[in-house]
């Protein structure tokens, strides 16, 4: 059974407008939630967090939101970039800082030029 | 720092083979860990070295798969006898310690026929 849910497979945004990119989790012992994001042939690579004291994190163009209550984050990116075409997964884990990830299966972002 | 180094990039055998699937950490960092992605499941963490011993190998599926970490520098993750359902694209991740960052490399691509 899937604890972190990534509903949308793909998204198709035009450049310079807003990519939302939403994840769901199960587990309400989750307080730490990460993104990363996955460029084709490399690894994933660490881009934003947010800890469950919190409601939005912001870091330059990308912004986390996290909606306790309703068990669910979001990415925005503003503006998107066609750089920012990836795939992007969240990630949840019970303590901060701890190892044990875990992760949904990704959202595909593609941005148009 | 060249990162987290895997080989081969690309695997193909046959049901029943043995694979080997290999990685170098960077040099420094004190936790390893192995994820398999699939596209049903995301990215599962597989099992995590802390100081070249292994801490956690619950997501090890099962007896067919073990891995090794004989020192600072080299892990193996092995499967004996592989099936067609292991075929993933398997990464390895280093931090300086559990709590850290956790740097992937390039991923494994195995396939098995």
């Amino acid at each position: 059974d899937q604890q972190v849910k990534q509903n949308s497979p793909s998204l198709s945004v035009q450049e310079g407008r807003i990519s939302i990119l939403n994840c769901d989790y199960t587990n309400s012992m989750f307080d730490y939630f990460l993104w990363y994001k996955k460029y084709p042939a490399e690894g994933p690579t660490f881009l934003i967090s947010i800890s469950s004291i919190k409601d939005k994190n912001e870091d330059g163009r990308f912004t986390v939101f996290l909606n306790k209550s309703a068990k669910h984050l979001s990415l925005h990116i503003v503006p998107s970039q066609p750089g920012d075409s990836a795939v992007y997964f969240c990630a949840a884990s019970e303590l901060a800082g701890t190892y044990k990830y875990i992760f949904g299966t990704g959202t595909r972002l593609k941005v148009l030029a | 720092d060249a990162g987290v180094i895997q080989s081969p990039r690309h695997e193909v055998t046959e049901m029943g083979q043995e694979v080997t699937l290999r990685c170098k950490p960077i040099s420094g960092h004190n936790s390893l860990f192995w994820y398999r992605q699939t596209m049903m499941r995301g990215l599962e963490l597989l099992i995590y070295f802390n100081n070249n011993v292994p801490i956690d190998d619950s997501g090890m599926p099962e007896d067919r798969f073990s891995a090794k970490m004989p020192n600072a520098s080299f892990s193996t993750l092995k499967i004996q006898p592989s099936e067609p359902r292991d075929s993933a694209v398997y990464f390895c991740a280093s931090s300086l310690n559990e709590y850290n960052e956790q740097f992937f490399g390039p991923g494994t691509r195995l396939t098995v026929l």
